[in-house]
């Protein structure tokens, strides 16, 4: 079936590095993919996606590129401020279902 | 502006009782659902429902109940069968299925506490 899986965190950075948090993804069919970012005691929004392969979605500094053959969604920022720490998580809605799949989360914490 | 509204956004129960948590939405999606999250872990989907009068289980539906009598609503009851209720519940939904590009839309969450 239809999965996701992100790497473990909590990811520690001090502000202005570089971040790259891993997604992979099991799917059948033509998916879309997605990352989703929580802020303590909050739902989930939307940072960015991307729906076909080589797509690359964007927002707020963060990207990250559709790859069909690696079967990957990494997620990327060139510069992380203090008010990126959050809960990052990836995401897939499969081809065929109305059902979504989320990766365990990655929660960001970035020092000054 | 339109959006998913939850209520209560806290809510505290003694063990042994029923509760029901709202979600309401005014985004006109069809697909409404149901995910509760546990300190540090993922979301699990208790229940999903594609068009009025129609749901199905998720992973966790165990303990729990909906209704969808309108589209608008999409309400979950925790009843007392449910061993661990202590949760963040969030509600979300989407535009139609096909094509599939369209994302979930959340709203804020429910924290339920069992004392």
């Amino acid at each position: 079936g239809d999965s996701v899986t992100q790497m473990e965190g909590p990811v520690t950075l001090s502000e202005e590095a570089f971040l790259t948090i891993n997604c992979t993804y099991t799917a059948t069919g033509y998916p879309s993919l997605f990352w989703y970012v929580q802020y303590p005691g909050e739902g989930l929004q939307l940072l960015l996606k991307a729906t076909k392969a080589d797509d690359k979605g964007s927002n707020k500094g963060f990207e990250a590129t559709y790859r069909k053959e690696t079967t990957s969604f990494h997620l990327e920022k060139g510069s992380v401020q203090v008010s990126d720490s959050a809960v990052y998580f990836c995401a897939l809605r499969g081809g065929n279902f109305n059902k979504f799949y989320f990766g365990s989360g990655t929660k960001l914490n970035v020092k000054p | 502006d339109g959006g998913i509204t939850q209520s209560p956004k806290y809510l505290f129960r003694k063990e042994g009782q029923n509760v029901t948590l709202s979600c309401e939405q005014n985004l006109n999606h069809d697909a409404m659902y149901w995910y509760r999250q546990d300190p540090g872990q993922g979301l699990r989907l208790i229940y999903y429902s594609q068009i009025v009068n129609d749901f199905q289980k998720g992973d966790i539906a165990e303990g729990y109940s909906v209704s969808r009598e309108k589209k608008e609503s999409f309400p979950l009851t925790v009843t007392s069968a449910q061993k661990n209720p202590t949760a963040f519940y969030l509600c979300a939904s989407s535009p139609p299925e096909r094509p599939n590009t369209g994302e979930l839309f959340f709203g804020e969450g429910s924290r339920l506490t069992v004392l």
